[in-house]
């Protein structure tokens, strides 16, 4: 119930394609969702967040498209560039207690030039 | 922004020593840090939840006398792996809650630690 999944493990987008990882949950307890961006050697840095009362949220190039009943989100990164080649990593996290969280699996997107 | 710095960023050890490695939080003061090992083209595994002044809570299967943490100030937390072996080898990665923004979820990241044991 603690799980994350995520898809797909790898991804292969054109220059000005849109890239789309998705992430699914079972616990409906989780009520914070972010995603993460990692590039090789570095720490995972924020990129955009949603709570489960929105059903999408945009930040310039990434979206976050929620859906409660089906306890699933995803990310879209509109006009895909080469240097959002990176590993994708998706998250869930629970008000009670310490705010741990869940990670998913995470995505290696490539977009080439 | 929130910046939370790891030292050392790399470090080669031989089998059977320890290693220290520290999280800091930079410009704000840190309630929670929280401990995570990453292997190679893996996710972020959760190793143990620290609070400052209070004992470490450990995830399911991790050995809490092989992996010593310590939260001893509200900027800074260290992991001690003890008695390092080839298995240990890992990318290490701290984050840390705001203590001002205690309802906040987000947990900013160190840029980690790529531990070697030879």
């Amino acid at each position: 119930q603690q799980q994350v999944k995520q898809s797909p493990q790898s991804l292969i987008v054109q220059k000005g394609g849109i890239s789309i990882i998705n992430c699914a949950y079972e616990n409906t307890a989780f009520d914070y969702f972010p995603w993460y961006q990692q590039f090789p050697g570095k720490g995972p840095a924020l990129l955009i967040a949603i709570r489960p009362d929105v059903s999408e949220k945009k930040e310039g190039r990434f979206t976050i498209s929620f859906n409660k009943s089906a306890k699933q989100f995803s990310l879209h990164i509109m006009d895909s560039q080469p240097g959002d080649s990176a590993t994708y990593f998706c998250a869930a996290s629970l008000s009670s207690g310490t705010y741990k969280y869940i990670f998913g699996t995470g995505t290696r997107l490539k977009v080439l030039a | 922004g929130a910046v939370v710095s790891q030292h050392p960023s790399r470090v080669i050890c031989k089998s059977g020593t320890s290693v220290k490695i520290e999280c800091r939080s930079l410009d704000f003061q840190a309630t929670t840090m929280f401990w995570y090992r990453q292997f190679p083209k893996k996710s972020l595994m959760l190793m143990a939840t620290s609070n400052e002044g209070s004992k470490a809570t450990y995830e399911q299967g991790v050995e809490k006398d092989k992996f010593l943490i310590n939260h001893a100030s509200l900027t800074l937390s260290t992991l001690t792996v003890t008695s390092a072996h080839p298995e240990d080898s890992s990318f290490y990665i701290c984050s840390a809650r705001d203590r001002l923004t205690s309802s906040s979820y987000e947990q900013y990241f160190g840029p980690g630690t790529r531990l070697t044991v030879t």
